[in-house]
């Protein structure tokens, strides 16, 4: 067991790119959680999978952004036509229900920089 | 208003010292409460998690909620200059589908 991971670690793309982003969770993890961080402020919600099925999604994601787990193994994080405001850490966590108690194990995050 | 409060500090100590972070929160559905260590540019480290009121101690680490108040805490004893970190309190409903954090706490503790 090695984790949660993620890749790239930091992303530097200029506004109007697209970028995609990968999470590989704890193996056998079910669950798979997207957050947006900014500095000086903790997680921000995006969205949550139960293995392939996303079940909730934040309002504040846009149409912009999308996620997979096609598997319901590792998922992706699209991000069309970036904006600077995207600028920001992008964390997946993962976690092991109904056998564990909903605690979450998080990876090292992506770091998007848009210019 | 946010639904997790959490005074972002940031909170000096001496090493040795006990350290209270708090968060309060007002929605009640909310039944499971994690601490989180953060270090500068890593992802969130679980420190504890509980689901119920009361105390729940590990190591120099207690975790204590109060339903009725909204309010959780955490107590560090015999602080460490490694625990310099920010530290994110987080919460969810049962279901387990969407968790909130709070925006956390810088904390700095002085050799």
């Amino acid at each position: 067991d090695t984790g949660v991971s993620q890749d790239p670690r930091h992303k530097i793309t200029k506004r109007g790119q697209n970028v995609t982003f990968r999470c590989d969770p704890i193996s056998e993890h079910n669950r798979l959680y997207w957050y947006r961080q900014t500095l000086g402020q903790g997680p921000e919600f995006l969205t949550y999978f139960q293995n392939e099925a996303q079940l909730e999604k934040s309002r504040l994601l846009s149409d912009r952004f999308s996620a997979e787990r096609p598997k319901g193994s590792f998922s992706t994080l699209e991000i069309q036509r970036t904006e600077q405001g995207d600028s920001a850490m992008y964390l997946c966590a993962s976690s092991l229900e109904p056998e564990g108690e909903g605690e979450q194990y998080f990876g090292p995050g992506t770091r998007l920089t848009v210019t | 208003q946010k639904e997790v409060e959490q005074d972002p500090g940031p909170l000096s100590v001496p090493e040795g010292a006990i350290v209270s972070l708090n968060c309060t929160y007002s929605n009640s559905a909310f039944q499971y409460f994690m601490w989180y260590r953060q270090y500068s540019r890593k992802g969130p480290e679980l420190l504890m998690y509980t689901y119920s009121s009361g105390n729940k101690e590990d190591g120099r680490f207690t975790a204590q909620v109060d339903k009725s108040s909204k309010y959780i805490s955490l107590f560090i004893r015999d602080s460490q200059p490694s625990d310099s970190a920010t530290y994110l309190c987080a919460m969810s409903a049962w279901s387990f589908n969407k968790f909130y954090f709070g925006s956390g706490t810088k904390l700095n503790v002085k050799p």
